[in-house]
């Protein structure tokens, strides 16, 4: 089993549609979690760290439910520019896990 | 650009063959960090630097990686004997280190390594 767990997608949605990405995580000792985005051929760059009460940003919402071990990642009113693969990072002590990511397409 | 900057870009060498990346973090970030990439798959942990530090080598790194940055600034990666396996994205990231976790990882554009 792997540390982080992602489903991969993909998933294909119309503009304007409210996704909701999961991601599970082994290690009940986990300090710290991210959501990173990435596209294509480009560096995964930060979207949003999760925090234990949930945190919103925009069109963005993200949870974490320690005692389930997962988090989630929330998208609002879809635009096509969200088309990209989110990966999932948890942190201990330095040592970061991503997951494999979820792959989402916005189409128009 | 005070962005993570890494070189080369791009690499493509034989079976064998020796490579060394460098990777150059954001001026004031103690944290350093490199991951390897393949296709489909996230990020894969290969180890980290507090300043000069090595703290944490991954299991997974053979004894043909070695990593070093000898003055808490740059970075280098090495790859000795070069295998077509060895092929992938090499990602740099740093950050501040902020205690008590929330430590975000601005990365680098990567080098990509072609082993043929």
């Amino acid at each position: 089993r792997k540390e982080v767990e992602q489903d991969p997608g993909p998933f294909n949605v119309p503009e304007g549609a409210t996704v909701a990405f999961n991601c599970t995580y082994s290690n009940s000792a986990s300090q710290s979690f991210f959501w990173y985005r990435q596209d294509c051929r480009k560096e995964p760059k930060l979207l949003m760290s999760v925090y234990s009460s949930g945190n919103e940003d925009g069109r963005f919402t993200a949870q974490l439910n320690r005692a389930s071990q997962y988090i989630s990642l929330l998208i609002r009113d879809s635009k096509l520019s969200d088309s990209a693969t989110y990966l999932c990072v948890v942190m201990i002590a330095g040592k970061s896990t991503f997951g494999d990511g979820t792959t989402l397409t916005v189409k128009p | 650009d005070t962005g993570v900057s890494q070189n080369p870009r791009h690499k493509i060498t034989k079976r064998g063959q020796n490579v060394t990346f460098r990777c150059d973090p954001i001026s004031e970030h103690n944290r350093l960090y490199w991951y390897r990439q393949t296709l489909g798959q996230g990020p894969e942990f290969l180890t980290y630097f507090q300043n000069e530090a090595q703290l944490e080598k991954s299991r997974l790194l053979s004894d043909r990686f070695s990593a070093e940055r000898p003055k808490g600034s740059f970075s280098t990666l090495e790859i000795q004997r070069t295998e077509q396996g060895d092929s992938a994205m090499y990602l740099c990231a740093s950050s501040l280190g902020a205690r008590g976790g929330g430590d975000t990882q601005y990365f680098g554009p990567g080098t990509r390594l072609t082993v043929l």
